[in-house]
């Protein structure tokens, strides 16, 4: 079935530090989904991409939509004690839109 | 405006028991979901709802797990004959009927975490 592989799985770094993440596929997704999970709390979309190529900012969050259609990066700049959590990637199953498919989770903690 | 409540937040139960989980979606939305989540996983689709439609139930792992939609609001699950393989957290979304460029945002509630002793 489609799976979804994100890398890093986690990432240690110092307060300030630019941070980049990636999603791939072996298959096509339409459309690529960012949601960011708190501790005890269900996953928050961060950004949604819609066209293969598009760039999409969200304050100091950019997400890549892959020209291939089979990946997508997420980029958090200058990061902050409240970035800490857990970033998946997700996509719409070919079964149906509805049944989102989602990586593993990248687990980003930060040093003051 | 209230977002997605789910309960209990926490369960702890015995093996071969029965549990019910709670999901209060926000109000005029017109699809429910229900994801899986084992420690230290991505989320897995269990089953979805959509209006007055039969549900999707093809990501239930097995037939101890049913859900039901009453009233086109409020969605239970239900896992019967509880395993220790069924401890993680049940999560809840739900998103409006089809929003812009015809993707559904879905909106998570804050998950019940079951642990099976």
């Amino acid at each position: 079935g489609q799976q979804l592989n994100q890398s890093p799985q986690s990432m240690f770094i110092q307060e300030g530090e630019d941070v980049s993440m990636n999603c791939t596929s072996s298959s096509i997704f339409n459309t690529w989904l960012w949601y960011k999970q708190d501790p005890g709390e269900g996953p928050v979309l961060l950004i949604a991409l819609y066209k293969a190529g598009e760039l999409t900012s969200n304050g100091r969050l950019t997400a890549q939509f892959g020209i291939t259609r089979k990946d997508s990066f997420l980029n958090i700049s200058a990061s902050i004690p409240s970035d800490v959590g857990i970033y998946f990637c997700a996509g719409p199953g070919v079964q149906g839109a509805q049944k989102l498919v989602f990586g593993q989770g990248t687990r980003l903690t930060i040093n003051p | 405006g209230a977002g997605v409540s789910q309960s209990p937040s926490n369960k702890v139960t015995e093996k071969g028991k029965d549990v019910e989980l709670r999901c209060d979606p926000i109000s005029g939305h017109t699809a429910l979901y229900w994801y899986r989540q084992s420690l230290g996983q991505g989320l897995e689709f269990l089953i979805y709802f959509q209006g007055n439609s039969a549900p999707d139930k093809s990501g239930l792992p097995s037939d101890r797990f049913s859900a039901e939609r009453t009233g086109g609001s409020v969605s239970t699950l239900t896992i019967q004959r509880i395993q220790q393989e069924d401890s993680a957290v049940y999560l809840c979304a739900s998103s409006r009927d089809r929003g812009t460029f015809g993707e559904e945002t879905q909106y998570f509630g804050p998950g019940t975490r079951l642990l099976v002793l």
